[in-house]
């Protein structure tokens, strides 16, 4: 256990549904990031924040996509009108500022878009 | 971008040898190279990293290997354990650019030690 949680593990849904993972971070930690991760493949970025401030978004990342972290503590990424190419595992990480500093991953919240 | 190419996809090996998974990278302004396992139902968790300052660095049974000039760094496990499976990646983050913070994510490299 990395000290990152997310929530749920599982999404089961209908395509055209909207859902939204929850991510909470370790707690000291002021950057946290999202990925996106399909079978067979590596993470692939799609935002991260610093404190609150959205700083970077990939262009993987679509207008039907949306990512907060209002206080700065916990964030929550927004999928509207599902697609079935949305299904894969969704990471969350989290980090110190720097350069260097490791990126400490959650479990992730599978997601199936029937 | 950064992309990183990520070899072999999958290497089996007899519990005891030596496990090598290469990677290359294709932006010089990369200088920091995380390697992450990732074991079924969970998410990906760092056991070594190096930054392009440093061309070696060693953590008990696994060590990572840099060359920048060739743009490609190594990871070796040596005496592997039936509890090393699992799958392997290696990224590259950028030490500039609008893109700082991201890493760069190779395909993954599926690991069996076969006891």
């Amino acid at each position: 256990d990395t000290g990152v949680s997310q929530n749920p593990r599982h999404k089961i849904t209908k395509r055209g549904q909207n859902v939204t993972f929850r991510c909470d971070p370790i707690s000291e930690h002021n950057r946290l990031y999202w990925y996106r991760q399909t079978l067979g493949q590596g993470p692939e970025f799609l935002t991260y924040f610093q404190n609150e401030a959205q700083l970077e978004k990939s262009r993987l990342l679509s207008d039907r996509f949306s990512a907060e972290r209002p206080k700065g503590s916990f964030s929550t990424l927004e999928i509207q009108r599902t697609e079935q190419g949305d299904s894969a595992m969704y990471l969350c990480a989290s980090s110190l500022t720097g350069n260097y500093n490791e990126q400490f991953f959650g479990p992730g919240t599978r997601l199936t878009v029937l | 971008g950064e992309n990183v190419e990520q070899h072999p996809s999958t290497l089996s090996v007899q519990e005891g040898d030596s496990a090598v998974i290469k990677c290359t990278y294709s932006d010089s302004a990369s200088n920091y190279f995380p390697w992450y396992k990732q074991e079924l139902g969970k998410g990906p968790q760092l056991i070594i990293d190096i930054r392009s300052n440093v061309g070696e660095k060693k953590d008990q049974r696994i060590a990572v290997t840099l060359n920048k000039t060739a743009k490609h760094f190594s990871l070796h496990i040596t005496e592997t354990q039936p509890e090393d499976s699992a799958v392997y990646f290696c990224a590259a983050r950028l030490e500039r650019g609008s893109t700082l913070g991201r890493l760069y994510f190779g395909r993954g490299t599926q690991l069996t030690v076969w006891p």
